[in-house]
């Protein structure tokens, strides 16, 4: 069946620290992931969108990559702030190439401790 | 505000109620879409709009739940006969072609 894996467990760091979230998916074949942020009780906000034939992608203190053989996408917080501190969706879209039908993992959440 | 926008915020009704949520997209976006999100879980795609055409509905969409978007641009999104199950957000996206979805701040219905 297909599936989006993230880690479950809330990610604990300290501020100043790099941290990495990971995304792993069975099942599909995207032509491109997304990662957005959500906050307690708001809807979720696009942070990065990297296709299947780009590595890497970076947006001033974010950094994304995309594997496509081992089914992963990574994303970095370089120099965390507290005002990280939220949760972390990856989304990709179901049909390669279509019409951006989101599937979403469930998430993982992020703590940046002062 | 230019951003999308949902009405109402909040909405508490009893089971077997009928509601009816709004979605006000980013003006020039000619796609829209609901989805809902349950405590720990990401969003479950429900629907999707280009333009006035729906153009897919998820399994998970039972009969009980209808939207429309008239003019291609608000959407109304339908539960009949609530169920305590339906409690949940029920947020809404929009975007220009592909790529990036920009979503409204959600309707968090409860259904006691």
């Amino acid at each position: 069946s297909q599936k989006i894996e993230q880690n479950s467990e809330a990610l604990n760091i300290q501020e100043g620290k790099t941290a990495t979230l990971t995304c792993n998916y069975t099942n599909y074949s995207p032509a491109y992931l997304q990662w957005y942020r959500q906050d307690p009780g708001r809807g979720p906000v696009f942070l990065l969108l990297i296709r299947e034939n780009e590595k890497e992608k970076r947006k001033e203190r974010l950094k994304v990559t995309f594997d496509t053989t081992l089914k992963q996408s990574l994303f970095h917080i370089t120099a965390s702030q507290p005002a990280d501190s939220a949760t972390y969706l990856c989304a990709l879209d179901e049909e390669s190439g279509g019409y951006n039908k989101l599937i979403f993992g469930a998430g993982t959440r992020l703590a940046v401790h002062p | 505000d230019t951003g999308v926008s949902q009405n109402p915020r909040h909405k508490i009704t009893k089971r077997g109620q009928n509601v009816t949520f709004r979605c006000d997209p980013i003006s020039e976006h000619n796609r829209l879409y609901w989805y809902r999100q349950t405590l720990g879980q990401g969003p479950e795609f429900l629907t999707y709009f280009q333009n006035e055409a729906q153009l897919e509905k998820s399994r998970l969409l039972s009969d009980r739940f209808s939207a429309e978007r008239p003019k291609g641009s608000f959407s109304t999104l339908e539960i009949q006969r609530t169920e305590q199950g339906d409690s949940a957000m029920y947020l809404c996206a929009s975007s220009f072609l592909g790529g990036e979805q920009f979503f409204g701040p959600g309707t968090r219905l409860t259904v006691l």
